[in-house]
């Protein structure tokens, strides 16, 4: 399968626990990208990387979330001391950015419910 | 960033055509108009883009107003398949590389 691909594919957590969430981007990719989406809404944006380097963090990205992305292949989104008000779809996507279309492909989401 | 008004829910029928209308009164110089569809329990996807002229591709076509201010999203014949969120969005290439969804459309394909 060459799709973005996201696990878990959901989590139910107490609130003030920690998770952390995996994207594994198409391996050609050097752009990956987290959104998140609540019930009825467009997906938001979260945080770009471009290889390794983070290069833009929305301010929905408190000082609880981190994410990284080592070596420029999968990422890792973080929450910290989780609210119920972090209860949503963590969307990931990849692109190529080699021309203006620069479609993002994006995995299925790993939804998250807290407690 | 630049805002699109889209209709908040279309009805259509399948193998009908499907006009769907996006609003962007304020839409700059550099920015291209892209159209991303969420299907029921899916990541969007990439539908189609374009800067000036109407393009088409083997999923649907899409109409540019003349002066830039509004556009159309075309599906020929709309299938059960189709029925989906769709968003449309600007995107300045020289700027951020995000894309901002708003509410988008909900189309309902009656059979």
């Amino acid at each position: 399968d060459t799709g973005v691909s996201q696990d878990p594919r959901h989590k139910i957590t107490k609130r003030g626990q920690n998770v952390t969430f995996r994207c594994d981007p198409i391996s050609e990719h050097n752009r990956l990208y987290w959104y998140r989406q609540t019930l009825g809404q467009g997906p938001e944006f979260l945080t770009y990387f471009q290889n390794e380097a983070q290069l833009e963090k929305s301010r929905l990205l408190s000082d609880r979330f981190s994410a990284e992305r080592p070596k420029g292949s999968f990422s890792t989104l973080e929450i910290q001391r989780t609210e119920q008000g972090d209860s949503a779809m963590y969307l990931c996507a990849s692109s190529l950015g080699s021309d203006r279309r620069d479609e993002q492909f994006f995995g299925p989401g790993t939804r998250l419910t807290v407690l | 960033d630049a805002k699109t008004t889209q209709p908040n829910s279309m009805e259509s029928n399948e193998e009908e055509p499907v006009h769907l209308p996006c609003n962007h009164s304020t839409i700059s110089g550099t920015d291209y108009i892209h159209w991303y569809r969420q299907l029921p329990s899916q990541g969007p996807e990439y539908v189609i883009h374009g800067l000036t002229s109407n393009v088409n591709n083997r999923m649907a076509s899409l109409a540019i107003a003349e002066d830039r201010k509004s556009s159309t999203l075309i599906l020929h014949r709309a299938t059960l398949r189709d029925a989906a969120v769709y968003y449309c969005i600007l995107r300045d290439w020289q700027g951020a590389q995000k894309l901002v969804f708003g509410q988008g459309t909900r189309l309902t394909i009656n059979p």
